[in-house]
């Protein structure tokens, strides 16, 4: 069964505290995306990654980092430098040559 | 202003109805549309693409409107799965593959 995971689906964590969250296709895809939604609002993409080894910030990076180590995995680390890291994070993965992105279920973050 | 403009809603439908809503643009030079839908506390997920001559997938139709950048959605004989939110897409620029995103509208239908 192809498809996207993202891993957990909630996770808390304290003020402060580094944490990373996980993203897994097996769809072959090339290009992977990380958006980040806030209640009532549209996606914001924090980072995208067209190929193995390279990455490039989107519109909201600050306090974000990731690795695109392999082709299958893009896992995003919210840092303590986030100021507001409560979110809804969607990762999504495409193929290079086709626009349509395919999501993850998502993991909700929750810092207090 | 925000590069994708939509009306959060909700549009309150009644089963059974049509439901037509629009999203705004702000990029002159925005390269194609396409409209997402999202269950709550979901993914959002592709409904389909807009092309220039406007197209239809079954109940959905949605049209492109280049000179007063806009692009709509329309839902005809709506159901009751058919509540969700729709999310307005537009891609900019030749390179890579980023998507910008509006709010989303938000369809209730009701029995």
């Amino acid at each position: 069964d192809g498809g996207i995971t993202q891993s957990p689906k909630y996770l808390f964590r304290k003020e402060g505290q580094n944490v990373t969250l996980s993203c897994e296709q097996n769809l072959n895809h090339d290009a992977m995306y990380w958006y980040r939604q806030d209640p009532g609002q549209g996606l914001r993409l924090i980072y995208y990654s067209q190929i193995v080894n390279d990455f490039q910030k989107g519109d909201i990076a600050e306090g974000y980092s990731v690795s695109r180590e392999k082709k299958e995995s893009f896992p995003l680390t919210v840092t303590s430098a986030q100021k507001n890291p409560t979110a809804f994070y969607l990762c999504a993965s495409s193929r290079g040559d086709s626009y349509e992105q395919y999501f993850g279920p998502g993991t909700r973050l929750t810092v207090t | 202003r925000k590069e994708v403009e939509q009306d959060p809603g909700p549009f309150n439908v009644p089963e059974g109805a049509t439901v037509a809503f629009n999203c705004t643009y702000s990029n002159s030079a925005s390269q194609s549309f396409f409209w997402y839908r999202q269950d709550c506390r979901k993914e959002p997920k592709l409904l389909m693409s807009v092309y220039s001559s406007g197209n239809e997938d079954g109940r959905f139709t949605a049209q492109l409107n280049r000179a007063s950048q806009y692009i709509s959605l329309l839902i005809r004989d709506s159901k009751l799965s058919d509540s969700a939110t729709y999310l307005c897409v537009v891609k900019y620029g030749a390179a890579g593959n980023k998507l910008t995103f509006g709010g989303g509208t938000r369809v209730l239908v009701k029995p």
